[in-house]
């Protein structure tokens, strides 16, 4: 069975100083990792997703995130954070179950602090 | 676009109520979802379906029910409402069920079960 492990519930890190949000990850297969994030009171938003090729992924915001593949990891990065990043941030993995259809599994999400 | 609308943004119901919680998009995708939000669990799946008249079951599937009779709408009907399905409802879609597209999230339905 699939799974994704965030490991920090919350990071918190100075505005200007580079922020890493951590996240590892389980599959059978080939490995569809996905990286939202969620502010107060909305819906998620897309930030970047690894499908295959350069392990560096750049995304919306400034984001990127890096795959790693034999450490099973996709940490997402930014080498400056901002306050207004503060928010909840989800890694999620899609695999195809045994049935045949995809399946998609979230983190249980890492609050991210960005103190001014 | 107007993207993934749900309605309403907040309910609340007694014990034993139905109801039916709203999603709708306009972007002509393919695979909708239905997820529900809980402190500490991150997002479950409830429901899914990858195409009008096709519906399957998530991880959390007990109480609730979908049907999907167009592409646009994917609605969740909750049969009788329990204090334990007391969260926030996350709908999303993605362009086809192809396990490398993103999915775009409406803005949620918070609910609350008395």
């Amino acid at each position: 069975a699939q799974s994704v492990a965030q490991p920090e519930d919350q990071v918190n890190v100075a505005e200007g100083n580079p922020l890493t949000v951590k996240c590892t990850y389980s599959v059978s297969g080939n490995p569809y990792l996905f990286w939202y994030v969620q502010y107060p009171n909305r819906g998620l938003q897309f930030l970047l997703k690894y499908i295959t090729g350069d392990n560096l992924v750049k995304g919306s915001y400034g984001f990127e995130a890096e795959f790693n593949k034999s450490q099973t990891s996709f940490h997402l990065k930014k080498p400056s954070a901002l306050v207004s990043d503060s928010a909840l941030y989800f890694c999620a993995v899609r695999d195809w179950d045994s049935g045949g259809y995809q399946k998609v599994t979230f983190g249980i999400g890492t609050k991210l602090q960005v103190i001014p | 676009n107007a993207g993934v609308t749900q309605t309403p943004k907040f309910q609340v119901l007694k014990t034993g109520q139905s109801m039916t919680l709203q999603c709708a998009q306009d972007m002509n995708h393919e695979y909708m979802s239905w997820y529900r939000q809980d402190p500490g669990m991150g997002l479950r799946l409830i429901h899914y379906s990858v195409g009008a008249g096709i519906t399957d079951q998530g991880e959390v599937p007990n109480g609730y029910n979908v049907s999907r009779s167009t592409t646009e709408d994917f609605p969740l009907r909750l049969l009788s409402a329990a204090p334990s399905q007391t969260s926030v409802y996350f709908c999303a879609s993605s362009f086809t069920s192809g396990i490398t597209n993103e999915q775009f999230f409406g803005p949620g339905t918070r609910l609350t079960v008395l």
